[in-house]
């Protein structure tokens, strides 16, 4: 079974800290994918990577940004956390068309 | 550029009921289809998928879809819905057409699914 991993289920952090959001695959994925998942919004592609240390914008990039150094890793990054940014991020990585996705962490942010 | 729209948000149906969830889409090329389902708590998990071929697909969990071109959709279908069930479901479109986005999908807003006993 394809498994995705998120280092947290729940976070809380302060406005303006760092924030780094871990996300890991175990099948040798290229493509892996961050979104953000809001109640009647679905889910926006916040960044994804198609390759180690490649990556393309989303439909909503503003305020993160990303690092893929390794194959199976793919990290978000909130560079200066806003309340505006209190979500669920959701991870996934890809194999031909489909995605496969890791339980999600919910941040919020006070 | 490619939308899908959920027209329902809500929807409560009772358990052993049959169950639609409505998805339309709007993409210039052929698509790729999907629908995923969110239970409480947990990431998206893959129901089934149209790719090509048979309009009418089958999935997990005595899910079916239908992919009607001339409507533009891919309405989700159960004969008779259980209590676990009950879940958010995700309508989501992609390129048919494979290069450095060829795996991106675009995601309807989501419908939520309550069974009444």
């Amino acid at each position: 079974d394809v498994k995705v991993t998120q280092s947290s289920r729940y976070l809380v952090k302060r406005t303006g800290e760092k924030v780094f959001l871990e996300c890991v695959q175990d099948m040798d994925h290229e493509n892996m994918f961050w979104y953000r998942q809001d109640p009647g919004l679905g889910l926006r592609l916040i960044y994804f990577s198609y390759d180690v240390k490649m990556k393309e914008k989303g439909d909503i990039p503003e305020g993160y940004s990303v690092s893929r150094e390794k194959k199976e890793r793919f990290s978000l990054i909130l560079e200066s956390a806003s309340t505006n940014q209190t979500s669920m991020y959701l991870c996934a990585s890809s194999f031909r068309d489909e995605q496969y996705f890791g339980p999600g962490t919910r941040l919020t942010v006070t | 550029a490619q939308s899908v729209t959920q027209p329902d948000i809500h929807i409560t149906v009772s358990e052993g009921a049959s169950l639609e969830l409505r998805c339309n889409y709007s993409y210039g090329a052929t698509p790729y289809l999907f629908w995923y389902v969110q239970s409480p708590g947990q990431g998206l998990q893959l129901l089934l998928k149209y790719f090509s071929g048979d309009t009418l697909v089958q999935g997990i969990k005595g899910f079916e879809a239908e992919f009607k071109r001339s409507q533009s959709s891919f309405n989700l279908r159960k004969p008779s819905v259980h209590w676990s069930d009950a879940a958010e479901y995700f309508c989501a479109v992609g390129p048919s057409i494979h290069n450095n986005a060829g795996n991106m999908l675009t995601f309807g807003g989501g419908t939520r699914l309550m069974v009444k006993p």
